[in-house]
């Protein structure tokens, strides 16, 4: 069965470098997201791509954040600066269609920042 | 106003019972409702997505929406200790939207 991966499965930075999250979505799928997950807390949207471009982005999602479709496969989340607070999981998801399509959910990345 | 609201604590249900769990939403025009299950430390695992008001039953699992309440349900019949887990209900927030809103969850606990 198709799925979502994501690499690596744990990041430690240090505060203020630079971390690229790595995630392949399902291949005939065509819309991709990133949401956090906080330890305990809920998860929580960060952004939405479609056609190589953003399609609708969260609060959270300030200028520290970018996301790309580097190539056919890849899609990634790269944060500029990292802080404390940016530790969470960080998942991929993906779905074939938009609105209410169903959206399934990579492994995640667990980012911890020092 | 939560977008999405799941108020319940732990549930504790024996084995082979019915666990009944329960989500509010705000927004009126949501029109795509999911739940997932999430074990500790693993990411959300599609559970059921429901559409349209009344039940949708798939082998242990029903849920129940009801669009005029803003109401939605699952229910777990014949329990078993690998669905304790914690369940989480997610919103499609607009049509044609993709976000998803997600409630804080449910932790079921499934004792032998």
């Amino acid at each position: 069965e198709p799925e979502v991966t994501q690499t690596p499965s744990h990041q430690v930075t240090q505060m203020g470098q630079e971390v690229i999250l790595r995630c392949v979505p399902i291949s005939n799928h065509l819309y991709f997201y990133w949401y956090r997950q906080i330890l305990g807390q809920k998860v929580e949207f960060l952004v939405s791509f479609y056609n190589n471009e953003i399609s609708e982005k969260s609060e959270i999602f300030d200028d520290q954040f970018s996301v790309e479709r580097p190539d056919g496969s890849n899609f990634t989340l790269k944060i500029r600066s990292t802080k404390l607070e940016d530790s969470a999981m960080y998942f991929c998801a993906s779905s074939e269609d938009s609105g209410t399509d169903t959206q399934y959910f990579g492994p995640g990345t667990r980012l911890t920042v020092l | 106003q939560k977008e999405v609201e799941q108020n319940s604590g732990p549930l504790s249900v024996p084995e082979g019972a019915i666990a009944s769990l329960n989500c509010t939403y705000s927004d009126r025009g949501s029109q795509s409702f999911f739940w997932y299950r999430q074990y500790s430390g693993k990411s959300p695992e599609l559970i059921m997505f429901i559409y349209s008001n009344g039940d949708k039953e798939d082998g242990r699992f029903t849920a129940q929406l009801n669009k005029a309440s803003q109401y939605v349900s699952l229910l777990i019949r014949d329990s078993q200790p690998s669905d304790s887990a914690t369940y989480l209900c997610a919103v499609g927030v607009e049509w044609g939207n993709n976000r998803l809103a997600f409630g804080k969850g449910n932790q079921v606990v499934v004792i032998p």
